[in-house]
């Protein structure tokens, strides 16, 4: 089984803060994204990568930035925490570009900013 | 471009009863499309998917959905709902190599 690991599942943090959020995939795949997810909204697509060291921004990444230096892990970075980044946020992956799209994700990691 | 909207933020059923749940699409390339399952705490799980072959298509735990490119859906439904498939849905459309577009959610209560 495809197996996305989110090392944090909750974090609380302070507005201002610097947060990391790690996400690992065992399965190889090429691509990953970052989603956050808000009641009512849906999955909102922060950021993507499809293949180590690239990376491309996708409809919501003000106020974040992201990190691909080995193929297995896509971090995701909020340089200075803000309360309105409180939000679930999704880690996904899927094995190359041009296949059905199918994702795979992780268990996400709910963080909450004061 | 793709986009998704489901049409209800919130269906209400009693148990045994069908489930509907619906998803219209725009995609200017033919879409791969997908529903996807949320139980509370966690991570999305498919239910199933279309890529251009058979048109009504089967998932797990019962469900299926008809693609119909004359009316741009991809319905979602279950004959007999059960108490456990309380959760939030979400469908999904892709270009293919493009990221997944979701709409945003339909809330699946079941009323014993």
């Amino acid at each position: 089984d495809v197996k996305v690991t989110q090392s944090s599942r909750y974090l609380v943090k302070r507005t201002g803060e610097k947060v990391f959020l790690e996400c690992v995939q065992d399965m190889d795949h090429e691509n990953m994204f970052w989603y956050r997810q808000d009641p009512g909204l849906g999955l909102r697509l922060i950021y993507f990568s499809y293949d180590v060291k690239m990376k491309e921004k996708g409809d919501i990444p003000e106020g974040y930035s992201v990190s691909r230096e080995k193929k297995e892990r896509f971090s995701l970075i909020l340089e200075s925490a803000s309360t309105n980044q409180t939000s679930m946020y999704l880690c996904a992956s899927r094995p190359t570009a041009g296949n059905t799209g199918e994702l795979f994700f992780g268990e996400g990691s709910r963080l909450t900013v004061l | 471009a793709q986009s998704v909207t489901q049409l209800g933020s919130h269906v209400s059923v009693s148990e045994g009863a069908l489930v509907l749940l619906r998803c219209n699409y725009s995609s200017s390339v033919p879409p791969y499309l997908f529903w996807y399952v949320q139980y509370p705490n966690q991570g999305l799980q498919l239910l199933l998917k279309y890529t251009s072959a058979a048109t009504l298509v089967k998932g797990i735990n019962g469900f299926e959905a008809e693609f119909k490119k004359s009316e741009t859906s991809f319905h979602l439904t279950k004959p007999s709902a059960h108490m456990s498939d309380a959760a939030e849905y979400f469908c999904a459309v892709s270009g293919g190599n493009t990221p997944l577009v979701f709409g945003k959610g339909t809330r699946l209560s079941v009323i014993a």
